[in-house]
């Protein structure tokens, strides 16, 4: 069976700060891999998805950065945090496309916070 | 445009009564549609999926949803809520072809009174 690893679980770093959370898939291969934001309150916004090594489409412009150095994992990055970046970041997978528009599958979440 | 709707933000049941939670999608071919439960602190865990067929599906956990081609609408339904069923609830639209992107709607909070 398939499962998602995500962590740290919590993190708290300054502003200015450099952040890298990390995000891994077993049981599966070549998924689609997300990362999403939830700030208090609201849903979800996705930040970026990538559909393969190296490939990396951003959804909201800003300073974080995503990386996918191989297959199944997936890496989000800042080189420096704003107040603004807390929240609690999802990471997620699906199936490839290939017809079978298969469910999103979430790990646990970072909650961030930046002071 | 692909979107979602949850109406309710916030819900408030009785323990034992039952429940509906509302969604309401626009989408320009058959919908790929989903509901996900969110416990606080969480990642959201998938309850249901719809993707063609009986229009009335089961999920996890006692919820059920229908799909409803003529009212755009996907809501998740259980009979008899318990206490542990408190949590945010989520509906989504999965990806159309190419785009490899979901849609959520913002949520319902539920509330299970004892």
């Amino acid at each position: 069976s398939q499962t998602i690893h995500q962590w740290p679980a919590t993190l708290v770093q300054p502003v200015g700060s450099p952040l890298s959370l990390e995000c891994t898939v077993e049981g599966t291969s070549n998924p689609n891999l997300y990362w999403y934001r939830q700030a208090a309150g609201r849903g979800l916004q996705l930040l970026f998805y990538s559909v393969g090594i190296g490939q990396i489409s951003s959804e909201v412009p800003q300073n974080l950065s995503a990386s996918r150095p191989q297959d199944r994992q997936f890496i989000l990055s800042s080189k420096k945090l704003l107040l603004s970046d807390s929240g609690f970041y999802l990471c997620a997978w699906s199936k490839p496309a290939s017809g079978d528009n298969s469910p999103l599958h979430f790990g646990n979440g970072t909650r961030l916070t930046v002071t | 445009a692909q979107s979602v709707t949850q109406p309710d933000i916030h819900i408030t049941v009785s323990e034992g009564a039952s429940l509906e939670l509302r969604c309401n999608y626009s989408y320009g071919a058959t919908p790929y549609l989903f509901w996900y439960v969110q416990s606080p602190g969480q990642g959201l865990q998938l309850l249901l999926k719809y993707f063609s067929g009986d229009t009335l599906v089961q999920g996890i956990k006692g919820f059920e949803a229908e799909f409803k081609r003529s009212q755009s609408s996907f809501n998740l339904r259980k009979p008899s809520v318990h206490w542990s069923d408190a949590a945010e609830y989520f509906c989504a639209v999965g990806a159309a072809s190419g785009t490899y992107k979901y849609i959520f709607g913002t949520g319902t909070r539920l509330k299970v009174l004892a």
